[in-house]
């Protein structure tokens, strides 16, 4: 099976830069999306391709990608930023969508 | 602009069906794959399938191969989601998606509201 895993959770205080980290065999082979999901709400695209980002979405939101491991950076944490992060990744052959557990970003 | 409506909050008894629609606008419906998507209270995303909207094409999780079927009204740009054998663990709110290119990226570039669908008896 394809797996990808994330920490449960990531705080940092408003200003400094949060990072979470996704991690997988498949992400060596297949490209890494992330997405931000707040309380109640549907999730929204934040980076598509490991590092691309969607029109609307701030330049402090950024990817990156080593080996088999991507990361979501977001520099200058606001309180908006608060919310459940999940990146999302597809099997070795793209036929099927996989999900990382959900990270919790806390803004202290 | 895209914009993807579900329809509303479902009840349903162990063993019944549920049928969730998203009526999509605001691009050419053929063009881009819908994805659903499915989301338990308090736990992650689940990817359940998606469907091709150009040419009826399915694909689904293998969790869910056989018990979910994927269609679409091209004629009023809505695709729909059924499950069969509802479980109480099959509560959880139900999401489409758009995908984000015409050329298949796996991606949700555009999410309906949710449709939240409770088992019980």
């Amino acid at each position: 099976s394809y797996e990808l895993t994330q920490p449960p959770s990531v705080s940092v205080s408003p200003g400094q830069t949060a990072r979470i980290t996704c991690s997988g065999d498949v992400l060596s082979k297949q490209y890494a999306y992330w997405y931000q999901q707040k309380a109640g709400q549907a999730p929204v695209l934040v980076t598509y391709k490991d590092r691309e980002r969607p029109s609307g979405i701030p330049e402090r939101i950024s990817g990156s990608s080593s080996g088999t491991t991507v990361t979501l950076t977001i520099s200058g944490v606001l309180a908006e930023d608060e919310a459940d992060y999940y990146c999302q990744s597809a099997d070795s052959s793209a036929t099927f969508v996989i999900f990382g557990g959900g990270t919790k970003l806390t803004v202290l | 602009q895209v914009q993807l409506v579900q329809s509303g909050a479902e009840v349903k008894e162990p063993g019944a069906s549920v049928k969730v629609s998203c009526r999509t606008s605001g691009y050419i419906f053929t063009a881009n794959y819908i994805h659903w998507v499915r989301q338990a209270r308090g736990q992650g995303l689940e990817w359940m399938g998606w469907i091709n909207p150009n040419n009826g094409a399915t694909n689904y999780a293998q969790k869910f191969q056989g018990r979910v079927t994927m269609t679409r009204d091209t004629s009023i740009s809505t695709a729909y989601m059924e499950v069969n054998s509802l479980r109480s663990d099959d509560t959880a709110v139900y999401y489409c998606a758009r995908d984000q290119s015409v050329n298949y990226y796996g991606s949700g570039s555009h999410w309906g509201q949710g449709t939240l669908v409770t088992v019980s008896s």
